[in-house]
């Protein structure tokens, strides 16, 4: 059964960078997708974006010129770094690995919660 | 952006009861589409995928149905544990997008 861990700061400052790492167990990084996606506080799920094992990856546009997702096969991980950060990313930070045609996210992590304040 | 309008936002409705919750896109998407359930504190579940495959696991209460830009997931018959939040999700195009979602209250 896979498994995936957020792992990450649950506090950031204002104008700092938000990083994240997702652990995967019970089974390769290898040969799949991998995804980061949040929830602020009482509202809906927005994709942030996903790396291919082989480290291609696709942002959302809304967040592509902050974020940078990076995966280390050699640890299993996979990781989210979010630059300049405001209160409007505060928000549950979610893993999930992705199955192709469709796209959709069948194993995710528990979530971690992000707090943006000074 | 591919445009998700999911509705109702709201639904109270009482064990045994047959709901069926829609979600319409702006652009024709084929089968590009899913639905999770998520309660709360939880991390969202997959329940249907490619609009209509029920996930392994998932009770065959949850069926999911449509393609282009018209989608239904139906409840057949709701248990207590299904009291939750629905979302749906398109995967036609990038950014993927999810609607804004259901919930589904007990009456």
């Amino acid at each position: 059964q896979v498994q995936l861990q957020e792992s990450g700061p649950g506090l950031v400052k204002p104008s700092e960078t938000l990083s994240l790492t997702c652990t995967v167990s019970g089974g390769s990084i290898s040969s799949y997708y991998w995804s980061w996606i949040r929830q602020p506080p009482g509202k809906g799920l927005e994709w942030i974006g996903y790396i291919y094992y082989s480290g291609s990856t696709k942002y959302n546009p809304s967040l592509k010129s902050r974020v940078t997702i990076s995966v280390d096969t050699s640890k299993n991980q996979f990781s989210l770094r979010l630059s300049s950060v405001t209160a409007a990313d505060t928000a549950v930070y979610y893993c999930a690995r992705v199955r192709v045609a469709p796209y959709y996210f069948d194993y995710w992590g528990q979530g971690t919660l992000v707090t943006v304040s000074s | 952006d591919i445009q998700m309008t999911q509705s109702p936002s709201s639904l109270s409705a009482s064990v045994g009861d047959r709901v069926t919750i829609t979600c319409r896109t702006n652009q024709s998407i084929s089968s590009y589409f899913n639905w999770y359930q998520q309660k709360p504190g939880k991390a969202p579940k997959l329940l249907i995928y490619a609009a209509s495959s029920l996930q392994s696991g998932v009770p065959s209460r949850f069926s999911g149905s449509g393609s282009g830009t018209d989608f239904t997931l139906t409840i057949s018959s709701l248990q207590p544990e299904d009291f939750a939040a629905y979302y749906c999700q398109q995967s036609y195009n990038t950014p993927i997008t999810f609607g804004q979602g259901t919930r589904l209250e007990i009456k």
